[in-house]
């Protein structure tokens, strides 16, 4: 199984500003996605996190907002840009290996003022 | 658009009996269907999966089923325990797809003492 870590964990952040958050793999894997929990809600695939090119982002979220990047296989951020209070939410890396399951971090809690 | 629902969003049982979370599907191209577990302030915590060419598959103390005539996915967890408490989601991936997941809207499971 592949560990996954996030940074930071949580942050508390003023309207307008920006902030990125940093997963890290243990393990080499083919697949890193990007998802979004808001308070008591299910999970939403904000993008998948292609390495070495532009993400692909799911219907609703733009690269303008969410700018991703993946250096290599194992390392990929995502920005909040320009954030607003509806930005508070929980943003959770994952990734998968080959066709296996898919891991998760422990998510990064956001809350904007 | 297709989703994956849940058919209760909270479920409360006693300490020692047997839970079943239930899960309703809409896209019969689903292939892979997985059921996660979460915890307070945790990340999705992979439970068990389940392939659309099997109908049962059994794990430490749950056990999934699958009926794909009726789009229905079920989690049944054998003699609940107390850190069995948590939110339940069940998630799909398109056959041909990149391996997105798609989430229910989770049922929050409480076990009584």
């Amino acid at each position: 199984s592949a560990v996954i870590s996030q940074k930071p964990s949580r942050d508390i952040c003023q309207r307008g500003t920006s902030l990125t958050i940093q997963c890290q793999v243990d393990s080499q894997v083919t697949m890193m996605f990007w998802y979004r929990q808001q308070p008591g809600q299910s999970l939403t695939l904000i993008a998948t996190a292609n390495q070495g090119s532009e993400a692909t982002y799911e219907s609703g979220f733009v690269i303008d907002k969410f700018p991703i990047s993946r250096p290599n296989l194992t390392f990929s951020t995502l920005t909040v840009s320009n954030m607003s209070p509806e930005d508070s939410s929980i943003y959770l890396c994952s990734a998968q290996q080959g066709t296996g399951e898919l891991f998760f971090g422990e998510g990064s809690r956001l809350t904007v003022l | 658009g297709e989703s994956v629902g849940l058919h209760l969003p909270t479920l409360s049982v006693q300490e020692g009996d047997n839970s079943i979370i239930n899960c309703a599907y809409s896209n019969s191209a689903s292939d892979y269907f997985i059921w996660y577990k979460q915890e307070s302030g945790k990340g999705p915590q992979f439970i068990i999966d389940i392939r659309s060419n099997m109908d049962k598959r059994q794990g430490q103390r749950v056990t999934v089923l699958l009926n794909k005539t009726v789009k229905h996915l079920s989690l049944q967890i054998a003699a609940t325990q107390p850190g069995d408490s948590a939110v339940y989601f069940c998630a799909e991936i398109l056959s041909g797809s990149a391996r997105q997941l798609t989430f229910g809207s989770g049922t929050q499971l409480t076990v009584l003492p």
